[in-house]
């Protein structure tokens, strides 16, 4: 395992549809974290778990999104009812607390298209 | 929300010109301060991590500095080459939440 993963890398969908992303952190990171990332912008927080828990989201985040990480493990970000402002990069991050004060280590992103 | 800013937002240099970059964030709540490097098509890779004021932070031609009380890190570059084109992020860690600046855009003229 040499980095963070994200699944897929683009994903192109019509407006109202329902989309999933996945992310596989380092084996032993147990922080992971999801941003999102528009042109011109610096990564945008979405929400982050602490192994199976999530202990923060962000006010910014509607309830069309919604995050999970059942095992501690990878998560998921589905977003559901999809318009053309979520049109975005996804970004998944992991850490672990004990390594660098919480340096987080990037996945390479998933590029969101809504038409 | 707390507000992160870069400046300038983007940088042109001649190789082997230094620079700096500026990143003004707030000065209550701090943890930690975080440099990003962010190469187009690539992850954001770390760089640094400062926790104290005063704290200064060296990797090879590349060094940043921390004032917690003023809010800012400066990132300088030293002799700046062709592959130290990237966007450079900054990110204000409050322990629980990460606040991205906005980045600033470095291009290295050959």
């Amino acid at each position: 395992d040499t980095g963070v993963s994200q699944n897929p890398r683009h994903k192109i969908t019509k407006r109202g549809q329902n989309v999933t992303f996945r992310c596989d952190p380092i084996s032993e990171h147990n922080r992971l974290y999801w941003y999102r990332q528009t042109l011109g912008q610096g990564p945008e927080f979405l929400t982050y778990f602490q192994n199976e828990a999530q202990l923060e989201k962000s006010r910014l985040l509607s309830d069309r999104f919604s995050a999970e990480r059942p095992k501690g493990s990878f998560s998921t970000l589905e977003i559901q009812r999809t318009e053309q402002g979520d049109s975005a990069m996804y970004l998944c991050a992991s850490s672990h607390p004990g390594q660098g004060l919480e340096t987080q280590y990037f996945g390479p992103g998933t590029r969101l298209l809504v038409l | 929300i707390l507000n992160v800013e870069q400046s300038p937002q983007s940088l042109h240099v001649q190789e082997g010109d230094s620079t700096n970059f500026t990143c003004s964030f707030p000065s209550s709540n701090f943890y930690a301060l975080h440099w990003y490097r962010w190469e187009t098509a690539k992850s954001p890779e770390a760089l640094f991590v400062m926790t104290l004021n005063g704290d200064e932070k060296k990797k090879g031609r590349i060094s940043a500095t921390l004032n917690t009380k003023e809010g800012y890190s400066y990132l300088y570059i030293k002799g700046s080459q062709p592959e130290d084109s990237a966007t450079y992020l900054c990110a204000f860690n409050t322990g629980n939440q990460f606040y991205f600046g906005t980045g600033t855009s470095l291009t290295v003229i050959p």
